[in-house]
């Protein structure tokens, strides 16, 4: 199967700690996302690259938060001291974008990293 | 903020009804996603449109782009209890950054 993974599926940790959550695309897709989404809402958009070059992040994303996608193919979400609001979904999605024949849009998601922040 | 409104946030029906689920905005997009997701795992996409007035079917399930690209339906007819779980409708941006709407938890009771 080559379709988007993420690891760990699952992270608990203490309030204060950091963590670091990777995500493997579909292999040759040039665009990445990460969103966040709270139990009983749709995903919410964090941040995205263009091969390397994060190109967007949104207003979700605090100064603790940092992505990075340094040759273009796996991408990593670190927390840093982490709180209890963070407690949600982490969900990476990715797409080829300039492909003739798929809507711009058009994204595959990953099984997403669940993290419970105590 | 939602800049997608679904509607209902949630539907409990009997094996063998049919239902619509609405997706609606003040915006346009350029084109519009459905996903499915289960408890537990990430969103799966179901289809895209992208042209006003544009309808898909996959299966039992029909979908309506509005002729205006600022909404979107979801009809299922004859629902089965494999139907339930959530559905996400997203609408995406220049950037190409999904907008998601609260979505629409389905349960299908045999």
């Amino acid at each position: 199967d080559t379709g988007v993974s993420q690891d760990p599926r699952h992270k608990i940790t203490k309030r204060g700690q950091n963590v670091t959550f990777r995500c493997d695309p579909i292999s040759e897709h040039n665009r990445l996302y990460w969103y966040r989404q709270t139990l009983g809402q749709g995903p919410e958009f964090l941040t995205y690259f263009q091969n390397e070059a994060q190109l967007e992040k949104s207003r979700l994303l605090s100064d603790r938060f940092s992505a990075e996608r340094p040759k273009g193919s796996f991408s990593t979400l670190e927390i840093q001291r982490t709180e209890q609001g963070d407690s949600a979904m982490y969900l990476c999605a990715s797409t080829l974008r300039g492909t003739s024949g798929r809507a711009e849009g058009e994204q595959f998601f990953g099984p997403g990293t669940r993290l419970t922040v105590l | 903020t939602q800049l997608l409104e679904q509607s209902p946030q949630f539907l409990s029906i009997q094996e063998g009804e049919n239902l619509t689920v609405y997706c609606n905005s003040s915006s346009v997009f350029s084109s519009l996603q459905w996903y499915r997701q289960e408890p537990g795992e990430g969103p799966v996409l179901l289809v895209t449109v992208v042209t006003g007035g544009e309808v898909k079917k996959l299966k039992r399930l029909t979908f309506q782009f509005g002729d205006a690209r600022k909404d979107s339906s979801l009809h299922i007819t004859a629902a089965q209890p494999g139907d339930t779980g959530l559905y996400l409708c997203a609408g995406a941006r220049g950037t190409g950054k999904l907008i998601f709407g609260q979505g629409t938890t389905l349960q299908v009771k045999p």
